[in-house]
């Protein structure tokens, strides 16, 4: 089943404690990218990343880490979580980018707070 | 800045009714989608638009782009309570230096009572 996985789905840490947010997809594609979601805001980018070792910022990367070893793998990392990382955080990817009809798979969500 | 900008925020209706949602921006894109969003879940796609002044159908759930490809709206006909949900619409930028990225709109979020 063509899918992306996050872990974990819940995760309650304290501030500066060091995390990381999985993310993998078995579809073979190009494009991955984090978004996080807060009432009233809508869905932001953090980073997103092309292909292998290429990643870039998005609207919110402040405080966000991301590698891009593996096509499957783009996990997200926080340094020092603060509280105002509490958030719903999805993962998504899609094939390469043409013309605009990528349909793009999101994960599950990671519910994350930083307490 | 919101690239996109969704109205209306919230919508609750009773069964049966019509409804229209709305996604408009001052740029121009290179296709809009309208994703479903259920609590607990992740985004789902239910549409790509990409011709201006396109209409595609899926089943009561009517989607138009703007003959501009600056908007879209989504009309449901006959809404069930089935319909209740987050929908989300976002376009993929077709400029030099941000092309490929897709942005979304904060989202309408419908309720329909039975």
């Amino acid at each position: 089943e063509a899918q992306v996985t996050q872990n974990p789905r819940y995760l309650i840490t304290v501030t500066g404690k060091k995390l990381t947010v999985t993310c993998s997809q078995n579809m073979n594609h190009e494009y991955m990218s984090w978004y996080r979601q807060d009432p009233g805001l809508g869905l932001r980018q953090i980073y997103y990343s092309m292909n292998v070792e290429v990643t870039d910022k998005g609207d919110v990367p402040e405080g966000y880490k991301v590698s891009r070893k593996e096509k499957r793998n783009f996990p997200l990392i926080l340094e020092s979580p603060s509280p105002n990382q509490t958030s719903l955080y999805f993962c998504a990817s899609s094939s390469r980018y043409q013309q605009g009809r990528e349909k793009l798979f999101f994960g599950s969500g990671t519910q994350l707070s930083v307490l | 800045t919101q690239l996109l900008e969704q109205s209306p925020q919230f919508l609750s209706i009773q069964e049966g009714e019509n409804l229209t949602v709305y996604c408009n921006s001052s740029s121009v894109f290179s296709s809009l989608q309208w994703y479903r969003q259920e609590p607990g879940e992740g985004p789902v796609l239910l549409v790509t638009v990409v011709t201006g002044g396109e209409v595609k159908k899926l089943k009561r759930l009517t989607f138009q782009f703007g003959d501009a490809r600056k908007d879209s709206s989504l009309h449901i006909t006959a809404a069930q309570p089935g319909d209740t949900g987050l929908y989300l619409c976002a376009g993929y930028s077709d400029r030099g230096s941000t092309l490929g990225r897709l942005y979304f709109g904060r989202g309408t979020q419908l309720t329909v009572w039975p």
